[in-house]
C-alpha cells in the first residue's frame, strides 16, 4: 500500500502571513503529483498537475515545487486571506498505475 | 457549465436496502472515478472507469457495483448496504486517465453524497 503523507494535519495562520506544507509519497517510479484544494461543503477542486522534478507551479498567490528525487512537494500560499481556508490534498500517482492515492489534507484556517 | 453532476446529496437508508448514487458529467470525460472520503482517512478509490464498458476495482470496492455504459453516466450501486458503508462518497472525472499525464488529468469532482446506513 503507497504511503503518501501531508504535514502538519492542520494548520492555523493569520491573514496576511505566508506559509506551506508538505506532501511526501515514494521517491520511486514517480508518475505525477496532484495537489487539490476542498472548502467545507464544497467539492475538492484541481490546483496543479506536476509530473516533472523540479517543476514549480503558480495560481495567483498559491505555489507549489516538486522533487520527485527525494519524494516530496511544496505548497506555498503567500498573503494568506480567510478565503484560503480550506483543505488541501495532494494525490500520488505511481508509474504503471491507474490510481491517484490522496493524502490525508492539511487543513488551513487564516483568521481575519 | 461544464459539471459533474452526483444525486442525491443526503441519503439515509436502512442495512440491506439497493441503493444507487448517480453521476453523470458533460464534459464528454473518459476517465470516472468513485471515493469515499471517512474521517482520519484520505480520498480512497472504490472504483474508476477508462472508456465506456471498461471497469476496474479501487482500493475499496467491496461491497459496490459499478457501470459505464454510456460515456457520461457513472452510477455506483450499492447492492445490500451495510453501515460500515456509512461515508462522503465522491464522484471525479478527468479527460484522460491519470497515466496520460499532464493538466488533462485532472479530475473535476461532483458535489458529493453523504450517505448513512441505519
Amino acid at each position: 500500500i503507497l504511503n503518501v503523507e501531508q504535514s502538519p494535519q492542520s494548520l492555523h495562520v493569520q491573514e496576511g502571513d505566508s506559509t506551506n506544507f508538505t506532501c511526501s509519497f515514494p521517491s520511486s517510479n514517480f508518475y505525477a503529483l496532484h495537489w487539490y484544494r476542498w472548502e467545507t461543503a464544497k467539492s475538492p477542486e484541481a490546483l496543479f498537475v506536476m509530473t516533472l522534478n523540479g517543476d514549480e507551479k503558480k495560481k495567483g498567490r498559491i505555489s507549489a515545487t516538486l522533487n520527485t528525487k527525494e519524494g516530496y512537494s511544496y505548497l506555498y500560499i503567500k498573503g494568506s486571506q480567510p478565503e484560503d481556508s480550506a483543505t488541501y490534498l495532494c494525490a500520488f500517482l505511481q508509474g504503471g498505475s491507474e490510481k491517484l492515492v490522496f493524502g490525508k489534507g492539511t487543513k488551513l484556517t487564516v483568521n481575519p | 457549465e461544464a459539471q459533474v453532476t452526483q444525486n442525491p446529496r443526503y441519503l439515509i437508508t436502512v442495512t440491506g436496502k439497493k441503493l444507487t448514487v448517480t453521476c453523470s458529467q458533460n464534459m464528454n470525460h473518459e476517465y470516472m472515478s468513485w471515493y469515499r472520503q471517512d474521517p482520519g482517512l484520505g480520498l480512497r478509490q472504490i472504483y474508476y472507469s477508462m472508456n465506456v464498458e471498461v471497469t476496474d476495482k479501487g482500493d475499496v470496492p467491496e461491497g459496490y457495483k459499478v457501470s459505464r455504459k454510456e460515456k457520461r453516466n457513472f452510477p455506483l450501486i450499492l447492492e445490500s448496504p451495510s453501515p460500515n458503508q456509512t461515508s462522503l462518497y465522491f464522484c471525479a472525472s478527468s479527460l484522460s486517465s491519470p497515466r496520460t499525464g499532464g493538466a488533462r488529468e485532472k479530475l473535476f469532482f461532483g458535489s458529493g453524497t453523504q450517505l448513512s446506513v441505519l
